[in-house]
């Protein structure tokens, strides 16, 4: 079964840091791009970052570029966000997902049930 | 960055209508690099479309999507009650990725 697993979530304080940590499973993990895509309480998707199968490619969203890192292990089938500097308003449900296509960037078949990630002071 | 206007925000119908719901990008959308999904409350966005008009795998044939440039429509023929839930177009074709607002499309 195709599956993805996000881990790492909790209850930081504002300026604190968190590690994600997203486990795949039943695909061929370093064929594809892999994104977290976060979701506000009560709000839209919004696309957080994103690593290409080589880790050659990476993109950011604005609201957390100098602040988030993703990484990848190929090797443990693994995909990571380092969140610094957390803000109020990066609380949210943190997915992780695959891309449909190994040559694609974006379109997302593949979902985590996602972790929680909530800064309040 | 691109942005996505979806229209409408709420469409209210009946199972067994045709639903029509519209992404408007305010740029041109390379290769048509523009997907949908649907959420329902609790779950994870589950792809219908990608590259704008092919359905992903285990889609039924009844979800279709068209269009090119800055418009693009994802029509559902004929309304299951399973259909009732929120819709989010996404386009992956320019960087950041960048996602519609959503469209709840609500029984009537």
């Amino acid at each position: 079964e195709v599956q993805l697993v996000e881990s790492g979530g909790g209850l930081v304080q504002p300026g604190w840091s968190l590690s994600l940590s997203c486990a795949a499973s039943g695909f061929t993990f370093d064929n594809y791009a892999i994104h977290w895509v976060r979701q506000a309480p009560g709000k839209g998707l919004e696309w957080v970052s994103g690593i290409s199968w080589s880790s050659g490619t990476i993109g950011y969203a604005d609201s957390v570029k100098g602040r988030f890192t993703i990484s990848r292990d190929n090797a443990k089938n693994s995909l990571y966000l380092q969140m610094n500097s957390l803000r109020v308003e990066d609380t949210a449900l943190y997915y992780c997902a695959k891309t449909y296509d190994s040559g694609r960037w974006g379109g997302m078949d593949v979902w985590g049930q996602g972790t929680t990630v909530t800064v309040s002071s | 960055e691109i942005v996505l206007t979806q229209s409408p925000g709420t469409l209210s119908l009946s199972p067994g209508e045709r639903a029509t719901l519209s992404c408007r990008a305010s740029q041109s959308v390379s290769s048509s690099y523009l997907a949908w999904y649907q959420q329902k409350t609790g779950q994870a966005p589950r792809l219908l479309i990608y590259d704008a008009s092919s359905r992903a795998t285990g889609i039924p044939d009844r979800f279709s999507g068209s269009g090119s440039g800055t418009d693009f429509t994802l029509t559902i023929s004929r309304l299951e009650p399973e259909d009732f839930a929120v819709y989010y177009c996404q386009q992956y074709g320019s960087s950041p990725i960048t996602f519609g607002q959503g469209t709840r499309l609500e029984i009537k």
